[in-house]
C-alpha cells in the first residue's frame, strides 16, 4: 500500500525558513515523479513543485521560484521542500503527492500525503 | 498559464440525484484533465485521469467526459459519501493548474 507521511510544518515568522519532509513507503520511490501541492481555503489547490524520479529535473511555480527548493533522497525514500523567505501568502496545508510516471513531470497525482500545516505570521 | 473555471460554485442536490460538474479551460488541454474529491480536513482523492479513466477503486457512478476546453464530471446517483468539494486539474502545460472547485452539498 502506498503511504506518504508529511512532516515539518509549523508557525514561522515572515522571512523565515522551514523544511518539509515526506516519507514514502509501499512503492519503488525512485521510479516516480514526486510533487508538492498546497491548499488554502481561499485559493484552493495550487501546484508548487515537481521532481523527476532520478532527481535531475525540477519544476517550480512562479510564486515560489527562487525561494523554495525541492529535493529527494532515493536511498531513504524521502522527498523534501526547503522553504526560504516565507511570506504570509505561503500559509497553507502542504501535501506531497506521487505522480504516475518516472520522468514525465506533467501529470496527475495518484496518491497524496496527509498534509502538514505551514503558518507564516508574526 | 491555463486557467480552469469550474461551475457551478455550489451544487445543492439530494442523495440519489445526478450531479453534473463543469470545468472549462482557457485554452485547449486536449484530454489532459483529472478530477479530485476533497472532504473537509481530508486528503484530495484522485477520481478520474486523462478525462475519462477512473482511478483505482473509484466506483462506476463517477464518470468523466470532454476534450479541448470543456470537461464534465458526472456522478450518476449521489451517495451520502459523495458530498464534498471537487477539483479539476490540467497537466498538458506548465504550470499544472487546478480549478477553483465545485462544492456538492446536501439539499
Amino acid at each position: 500500500e502506498v503511504q506518504l507521511l508529511d512532516s515539518g510544518g509549523g508557525l514561522i515568522q515572515p522571512g523565515g525558513s522551514l523544511r518539509l519532509s515526506c516519507a514514502a513507503s509501499g512503492f519503488t520511490f525512485s521510479n516516480y515523479v514526486m510533487n508538492w501541492v498546497r491548499h488554502t481555503p481561499g485559493k484552493g489547490l495550487e501546484w508548487i513543485s515537481s521532481i523527476s524520479g532520478n532527481g535531475l529535473i525540477t519544476y517550480y511555480a512562479d510564486s515560489v521560484k527562487g525561494r523554495f527548493t525541492i529535493s529527494r533522497d532515493n536511498s531513504r525514500s524521502t522527498l523534501s521542500l526547503g522553504m526560504n523567505s516565507l511570506r504570509a501568502e505561503d500559509t497553507a496545508v502542504y501535501f506531497c503527492a506521487k505522480g504516475p510516471f518516472s520522468d514525465h513531470l506533467l501529470s496527475w497525482f495518484d496518491h497524496w500525503g496527509q498534509g502538514t500545516l505551514v503558518t507564516v505570521s508574526s | 498559464e491555463v486557467v480552469l473555471t469550474q461551475s457551478p460554485g455550489t451544487l445543492s442536490l439530494s442523495p440519489g440525484e445526478r450531479a453534473t460538474l463543469s470545468c472549462r479551460a482557457s485554452q485547449s488541454v486536449s484530454i489532459s484533465v483529472s478530477w479530485y474529491q476533497q472532504k473537509p480536513g481530508q486528503v484530495p482523492r484522485l477520481l478520474i485521469y486523462d478525462t475519462s479513466n477512473r482511478a483505482t477503486d473509484i466506483p462506476a457512478r463517477f464518470s468523466g467526459s470532454g476534450s479541448g476546453t470543456d470537461f464534465t464530471l458526472t456522478i450518476s446517483s449521489l451517495e451520502p459519501d459523495d458530498f464534498a468539494v471537487y477539483y479539476c486539474q490540467q497537466h498538458l502545460s506548465r504550470p499544472v493548474t487546478f480549478g477553483g472547485g465545485t462544492k456538492v452539498e446536501i439539499k
